[in-house]
Parts: structure tokens; C-alpha cells; sequence
């Protein structure tokens, strides 16, 4: 299967301060999606993005499809983004999850 | 409102027994989704559905079955066959098949007693 590798595993921030969540793939794939795990378990879908940049708000993110990497921009951080960022990338046959970036942002 | 819901949100199993997890969604989704996340971990594949009557096994199915009989619904049934169940399960739908985005109910947390 797809291996998907995310770093940091752990991010710790200052309310305001700005950040970049990256996931690396292993395969080509038509499929990549970032979400949010907020801390009662609930997944939301924060881009739907297997090329390219989107913006949304105080968060990006950028596709490298050709490199095989994709990066999530947080800027002007707030307690509210505490939880787990997940990258998941498919080809046509499978979905696969990284183990994801959890995000401690401090008042 | 649209979306999925799912329940009961805990559920306890007891030695030999099998549970059943109801998934349901009102997004006329065609492809719907199982996954199962342990602490500290992403999400693995259990089974997935493209279309009513029709569902393939992810990458951990041993020990769990399904059924789509209606295309709102995707129920997950852990087997007594499924030695360590203990874990929270997360049901998603999309539009069709791996295109666009995955829609997350709010999941189960199953613990064996």
C-alpha cells in the first residue's frame, strides 16, 4: 500500500503563531485530503486537495503532486485548531491514512 | 440537516458476542466507508461500498461483516472472530468512490467488557 509519513507528530504553539503541517506519499495518487480531528473524535474535512493551493480562512494548503509531498498552512493559530491533523491520499483501489500531527495551540 | 449519524455512540461487548454499528446518511452518497482508529493512531480501512449491494474488504476486515441493502445505510457487525475490538469506528460516505471528499460521522467507541 501507500506509505504516508506526516511530521512533526507533535506541534506545540503560541496562541497567534503561525505553522506548516507536511505530509510525504509514496505513490502517485488521485485522491488527497486533510482533516481536522477535533478532541471528541468528530474527523472534518479541511481540503479536498490532490494538486494544487487552496486557501480557505486562516488556513492553505499546497499539493506538490510530481514530489509527492503536500503542506498545511495554519496561520494566526487559535486554541480552537488543538487536535489532530490527518493527511489520506487513494489511488483507485484504496484510501490510506498518515498517523497524523497533533496540534497543542496555548493561550 | 444533511450528513451521517451513527450509534450508539459506546458500546460495550462482552466475551463471544457479536455488536452491531449502525452508520447512516441522508447525503445520497453512493460510495460509503468503515474505519477503525486506535489510540494514537490514524485511520485503517475496514470495508467500503461503492453502491447498494455491493461492498469490497479494506486492508483489516477479519472479524467483521457488513451489509448495504439500502443506500442510506452500512451497517458494521464486529464477530466474536475479532479477538482485540476494542477501538473507536469512524463511518464516512463521498459522492462516488475515492472522488471528493469523505463526509465522518461522529463515530462508536466499542470496549469489551
Amino acid at each position: 500500500g501507500i506509505q504516508v509519513e506526516q511530521s512533526p507528530p507533535d506541534l506545540i504553539l503560541q496562541e497567534g503563531a503561525n505553522s506548516t503541517l507536511r505530509c510525504n506519499f509514496s505513490d502517485s495518487v488521485n485522491n488527497l485530503q486533510w482533516f481536522h480531528q477535533n478532541p471528541w473524535g468528530q474527523l472534518i474535512n479541511l481540503f479536498y486537495i490532490p494538486s494544487g493551493t487552496k486557501q480557505n480562512g486562516r488556513l492553505s494548503a499546497t499539493t506538490v503532486a510530481t514530489e509527492r509531498y503536500s503542506l498545511l498552512y495554519i496561520s494566526s493559530s487559535q486554541t480552537t485548531d488543538s487536535g489532530v491533523y490527518f493527511c489520506a491520499v487513494g489511488n483507485f483501489n484504496k484510501f490510506y491514512f498518515g498517523s497524523g500531527t497533533k496540534l497543542n495551540v496555548k493561550p | 440537516d444533511g450528513g451521517i449519524t451513527q450509534s450508539p455512540k459506546y458500546l460495550f461487548r462482552k466475551e463471544g458476542q457479536n455488536v452491531t454499528l449502525s452508520c447512516e446518511q441522508n447525503l445520497n452518497h453512493d460510495a460509503m466507508y468503515w474505519y477503525r482508529q486506535d489510540p494514537g493512531q490514524g485511520l485503517r480501512l475496514i470495508y467500503y461500498s461503492q453502491i447498494v449491494n455491493d461492498f469490497q474488504k479494506g486492508d483489516i476486515a477479519e472479524g467483521y461483516s457488513v451489509s448495504r441493502e439500502k443506500k442510506e445505510s452500512f451497517p458494521l457487525t464486529v464477530t466474536s472472530a475479532q479477538k482485540n475490538p476494542t477501538a473507536f469506528y469512524l463511518c464516512a460516505s463521498s459522492i462516488w468512490y475515492l472522488q471528493e471528499t469523505q463526509y465522518f460521522g461522529p463515530g462508536t467507541r466499542l470496549l469489551v467488557l
